[in-house]
């Protein structure tokens, strides 16, 4: 099945530098990538999403970059401020034989934004 | 429109006893995913149940279990609980479940196993 390898496991930044995290999947036939942001005690919130067919995409501060041939994806984050600081969540998603679809997720990066 | 809602939010429960978790996917969603949090394995997946069926499985023993509604609503159940069982489960709707569809989560309901 999908494997999902997300670094780093920890990240504390300045409060207004970048901070980036990366993801590499094993299934060349997984298409939907999206980043999870967790703050404590609350639910995972998507932030950001990337298909298949595109290899960048942008939200005000937030970027995902995708590289299928290397099966790796990665968020960045800029300007980053205290209210950054969450778990974020990997995931990478394919269909399986019968119409379901697979959702694998990293485990997790504790960003921490130091003010 | 409302979003994913799940009952209860924190359960205690004592070894060997049996627990049933409900999950509201938001409306017009037909797909639930259940996900099982802890911190050593972070999000691991149960099941995904789209039109009463369950369509994808997880590789959890079969102490867990679920069930789908016509209305959607979604129930997980854990038989024979143990204290390995204590986690944040999490359910999470979408339109289909199609492959490149977003998840939306729930609060999750904490469970606690003495």
């Amino acid at each position: 099945g999908e494997n999902v390898e997300q670094h780093p496991s920890t990240l504390s930044v300045q409060e207004g530098d970048s901070a980036v995290i990366k993801c590499t999947y094993s299934d060349s036939a997984s298409n939907y990538f999206p980043w999870y942001k967790q703050e404590l005690g609350k639910r995972p919130q998507l932030i950001i999403d990337i298909r298949s067919n595109v290899g960048e995409k942008k939200d005000q501060r937030i970027a995902v970059t995708l590289n299928k041939t290397a099966k790796h994806f990665s968020l960045h984050i800029t300007e980053t401020q205290p209210e950054d600081s969450a778990v974020y969540f990997c995931a990478a998603s394919r269909w399986l034989p019968g119409s379901a679809r697979q959702l694998t997720f990293g485990s997790g990066t504790q960003l921490t934004v130091l003010p | 429109k409302a979003g994913v809602t799940q009952t209860p939010r924190y359960l205690i429960k004592t070894r060997g006893q049996q627990v049933t978790l409900s999950c509201s996917p938001i409306s017009g969603h037909r797909s639930v995913s259940w996900y099982q949090q802890t911190p050593g394995q972070g999000l691991q997946f149960l099941f995904e149940y789209f039109s009463e069926t369950q369509r994808n499985k997880g590789n959890f023993p079969g102490r867990f279990s679920g069930r789908q509604f016509s209305n959607s609503r979604s129930e997980m159940n854990v038989s024979t609980l143990e204290l390995g069982d204590s986690a944040l489960y999490l359910c999470a709707s979408s339109l289909k479940g199609g492959s490149q569809e977003t998840q939306y989560f729930g609060p999750g309901t904490r469970l606690l196993v003495l």
